[in-house]
């Protein structure tokens, strides 16, 4: 079946622009994740959505990201006014809903603000 | 806080030697340790997922062992195939996030 897919797939901005990144997850999983993982580290939690809440936001680095979930499956990353420092890999995870189900997760989406 | 550390940074082995990568960790209880693989340019590959102090995996040549501080994942007779980044993660009881090592960078040389 489908893994995890990500668009797009590189992504370059300049600084000060916005930017969404989309996920759409295994179907069927409830749970949704985002993570960050810079060069040579490994992945950082950003959020976690089970349907379509936030369930745990406590990652995001401060108030220019957003994270959205209307209907329970896609989901959207924003980055408003974007900084060189946000240049990163951004991953996401889907899982069932039970806590200790594994997290599966996509190919990335390769972010690069000059 | 909950904290993983992944020893060494980075490891050689010529094809067919055998050893060990090490997962330290601090975590206010575990519900569970996870192991991923990871390619260039490719997001996290999932390998295993122990539970408790004691539990063994098996996947081929790769096993992977937990104690109440750190996971080894071994790696027998390896060929330049399982050259990769090998990532260690933690999941707290009452989270859902994972928090990840640094990771282990293995290149099998033919």
């Amino acid at each position: 079946g489908a893994g995890v897919s990500q668009t797009p797939s590189n992504k370059v901005t300049e600084k000060g622009k916005y930017v969404e990144l989309r996920c759409d997850p295994i179907s069927g999983h409830t749970a949704l994740y985002w993570y960050r993982q810079s060069l040579g580290q490994g992945p950082e939690f950003l959020i976690y959505f089970q349907g379509t809440g936030a369930a745990d936001d406590s990652g995001l680095p401060n108030d220019r990201f957003f994270a959205v979930r209307p209907e329970g499956s896609v989901s959207t990353l924003k980055i408003q006014r974007t900084e060189r420092g946000d240049s990163a890999v951004y991953l996401c995870a889907s899982s069932l809903a039970q806590p200790g189900d594994t997290q599966y997760f996509g190919p990335g989406t390769r972010l690069t603000v000059l | 806080e909950d904290q993983v550390t992944q020893s060494p940074e980075a490891l050689r082995l010529q094809e067919g030697e055998s050893s060990s990568l090490n997962c330290s960790y601090t975590v206010s209880g575990l519900r569970g340790l996870f192991w991923y693989r990871q390619d260039p340019g490719k997001g996290p590959e999932f390998l295993f997922t122990l539970y408790s102090a004691g539990e063994e995996k098996e996947k081929e040549r790769l096993k992977a062992t937990l104690t109440k501080k750190e996971s080894f994942l071994h790696i027998t007779a390896p060929k330049p195939e399982d050259s990769a980044t090998y990532l260690c993660a933690v999941q707290a009881w009452g989270a859902q996030k994972l928090v990840f090592g640094q990771g282990t960078r293995l290149t099998i040389n033919p």
